[in-house]
């Protein structure tokens, strides 16, 4: 089955910095999605990206959808503390023409991100 | 508008007990989800239902785990009889039916209930 290797598993940073982290896949995907779960919590949806190379900002998030589709990766701007957490990407394949199908989602193992005021 | 409601929030249970947990999806939507998340193997998709009905099982872990949507609102997961390597947090999520080619994907998860088996 589809496999995502995300990276890196764990970051430690101060306060202010930027932060990358990215997805690569065997499998082509139609959509790619990135989650964060609060300690506690289930994992939100923070950004969605529909197109080879599309290029989406949610705030200080900014994600892109590479272009071979196999790939995706999502920056944090002058991160706060707030930004701690696990965050996910998922991607997902086209339903079938039909409509009625769900493209099974599947996740990444996470990347655990901790913040040093 | 109220969120993927599940309870309980925690249990801890003996071995070879029966552990039932339960979720209320977001009103209206489709599709619903069963997830177990673990150290080791992250997230993973369980079993899910569309309108009602399992569409793919392939995720349940074996014949000891059961799960069923009798009606739209309200969907269970049960464990019987449980093992210690069934601890983990279990998730349920929803969303709504496809709208073309651009469906979103966009899962709301519940809290999820975190299941200790001793």
């Amino acid at each position: 089955g589809q496999q995502l290797n995300q990276s890196p598993q764990s970051m430690f940073i101060q306060e202010g910095e930027d932060v990358s982290m990215n997805c690569t896949s065997s499998s082509i995907f139609n959509t790619w999605l990135w989650y964060k779960q609060d300690p506690g919590e289930g994992p939100v949806l923070l950004i969605a990206l529909y197109k080879a190379g599309e290029l989406t900002s949610n705030g200080r998030l900014t994600a892109q959808f590479g272009i071979t589709r196999k790939d995706s990766f999502l920056n944090i701007s002058a991160s706060i503390p707030s930004d701690v957490g696990i965050y996910f990407c998922a991607g997902q394949l086209r339903p079938n023409a039909g409509g009625t199908s769900y493209g099974k989602l599947t996740f990444g193992q996470g990347t655990i991100l901790t913040v040093h005021p | 508008d109220a969120g993927v409601i599940q309870s309980p929030r925690h249990e801890v249970t003996e071995m070879g007990q029966e552990v039932t947990l339960r979720c209320k999806p977001i009103s209206g939507h489709d599709y619903l989800f069963w997830y177990r998340q673990t150290m080791m193997r992250g997230l993973e998709l369980l079993i899910y239902f569309n309108n009602n009905v399992p569409i793919d099982d392939s995720g349940m872990p074996e014949d000891r785990f059961s799960a069923k949507m009798p009606n739209a609102s309200f969907s269970t997961l049960k464990i019987q009889p449980s093992e210690p390597r069934d601890s983990a947090v279990y998730f349920c999520a929803s969303r709504q039916k496809d709208r073309g080619w651009r469906n979103g994907g966009e899962l709301f998860f519940g809290e999820g209930s975190r299941l200790t088996v001793l």
